[in-house]
């Protein structure tokens, strides 16, 4: 089975860097996608890991480690709009042909200022 | 307008009645989904179709049901609700080869 986990919550300044981590345990890995979902709206896509390394994309960076089983996603130049709830998903390799991603339960961003 | 759009987007019913979540799309992809969403739960996977004649379930299936009656339509349906299927329900979609989703904007659905 899978087991994805993440902080539920997180608080942090406005301009500031935060790290989210997210660890998990699957049977067959094949990618790890994070996304950011507004309150009462629906959840964008942020970020796609399914190598080692680190992804940059302007303000976000995610980083993987399948040895370890954790990824983690990188805010810079934190800014209000970034409060948000972060939602870790992983693809497992016996369901990439579905594209079934299982989700964490997320973890809740506060930006302060 | 949304590339994935879900009807209705609230409702308050009452338990033991029948209730039906509308989903179509514009994006022309072959994959529907739909989850769940309770607070503190994360997303949890109802149903998802490759295409119209395939249907499997989820994590969570029991007490749901759904069609695909086209390509752009996948709909559920809750045949007697009951308080405990109080979320908000996303509609997804994605291309067969790659696993990014694309959600709807979900329904909230009460159940007294």
């Amino acid at each position: 089975g899978q087991n994805i986990d993440q902080p539920t919550e997180m608080t942090a300044t406005e301009g500031a860097i935060v790290q989210i981590n997210c660890t998990y345990q699957t049977s067959g890995f094949n990618g790890l996608f994070w996304y950011q979902q507004h309150a009462g709206e629906a959840p964008t896509f942020l970020s796609y890991n399914v190598l080692d390394g680190l992804e940059e994309k302007g303000r976000f960076s995610s980083f993987l480690s399948r040895s370890k089983g954790y990824s983690y996603l990188l805010l810079k130049e934190l800014q209000m709009k970034d409060s948000a709830s972060y939602l870790c998903a992983v693809r497992d390799y016996g369901s990439s042909n579905t594209g079934k991603l299982i989700f964490g339960q997320g973890t809740t961003l506060q930006v302060k200022p | 307008d949304a590339d994935v759009t879900q009807t209705p987007r609230n409702r308050i019913t009452k338990t033991g009645k029948r209730i039906m979540l509308e989903c179509s799309q514009t994006k022309g992809h072959d994959r529907m989904y739909w989850y769940r969403q309770d607070p503190g739960l994360g997303l949890q996977l109802i149903y998802y179709s490759f295409d119209v004649k395939d249907i499997n379930k989820g994590e969570i299936s029991d007490g749901y049901s759904v069609s695909r009656q086209a390509q752009a339509k996948f709909s559920l349906s809750l045949e007697s609700a009951i308080p405990n299927q109080t979320a908000l329900y996303f509609c997804a979609t994605s291309v067969s080869n790659t696993g990014e989703l694309f959600f709807g904007e979900g329904s909230r659905l009460t159940v007294l």
